[in-house]
């Protein structure tokens, strides 16, 4: 079963330009994770978030949580070609529980 | 380390025929995975194991799927028969301790025809 929904699907944008998707899920949960994947490749791990942070930072990505919703959004900064690519969340609910993706986010950056 | 390597990258076989999917997790990772990817279902979670021991095979499809994890630097997934729904990019993950991010492999694209 699907426990993130990423929102929205499909998503256009110019170089240079910020890229936010969001991501809401329905149980609790342990962690949310952040993955990458370009066309006809495999899933990159971008950032991890606990479920007791609110904010985390890597490089250009700006991952943030709120549990009380049920949601986590990723902002890319200054968005370039190269990250073309779709954006998976994902969730652990508990102790070592496997992760559950939701569909992804395409987001497609135009030089 | 070279990362969680997969072969074949590419497999098309007939309907009906076995299919066997390989595996090699990062050295020192616990928990290995097999996810499958299609379009419509996006990606599943069939199978996983922690230290050899499979934990959770309620996303195997039908019988017609086993995995095995003889040893720790060592899986596979296999289909036996295969079937043209089967056809999708099957993954295999890595990871230490379950609560750490997932190295993927590159995948496996099946088609079966």
């Amino acid at each position: 079963s699907q426990q993130g929904e990423e929102d929205p699907q499909a998503l256009s944008i110019q170089e240079g330009e910020n890229a936010t998707m969001n991501c809401s899920y329905k149980t609790s949960i342990n962690n949310l994770q952040w993955y990458r994947q370009n066309s006809g490749r495999g899933l990159v791990h971008l950032i991890l978030i606990r479920s007791n942070e609110r904010e985390k930072h890597s490089g250009r990505l700006r991952v943030t949580l709120d549990t009380s919703k049920k949601s986590s959004s990723l902002l890319i900064t200054a968005s370039r070609a190269a990250d073309t690519a779709s954006y998976f969340c994902a969730t652990v609910e508990s102790g070592n529980t496997p992760l559950v993706f939701g569909k992804g986010t395409r987001l497609s950056v135009i030089a | 380390d070279a990362g969680v390597i997969q072969s074949p990258r590419h497999e098309v076989t007939e309907m009906g025929q076995e299919v066997t999917l390989r595996c090699k997790p990062i050295s020192g990772h616990d928990y290995l995975f097999w996810y499958r990817q299609t379009m419509m279902r996006g990606l599943e979670l069939l199978i996983y194991f922690n230290n050899n021991v499979p934990i959770d095979d309620s996303g195997m499809p039908e019988d017609r799927f086993s995995a095995k994890m003889p040893n720790a630097s060592f899986s596979t997934l296999k289909i036996q028969p295969s079937e043209p729904r089967d056809s999708a990019v099957y993954f295999c993950a890595s990871t230490y301790r379950g609560l750490y991010g997932y190295t993927f492999g590159s995948g496996t694209r099946l088609t079966v025809v």
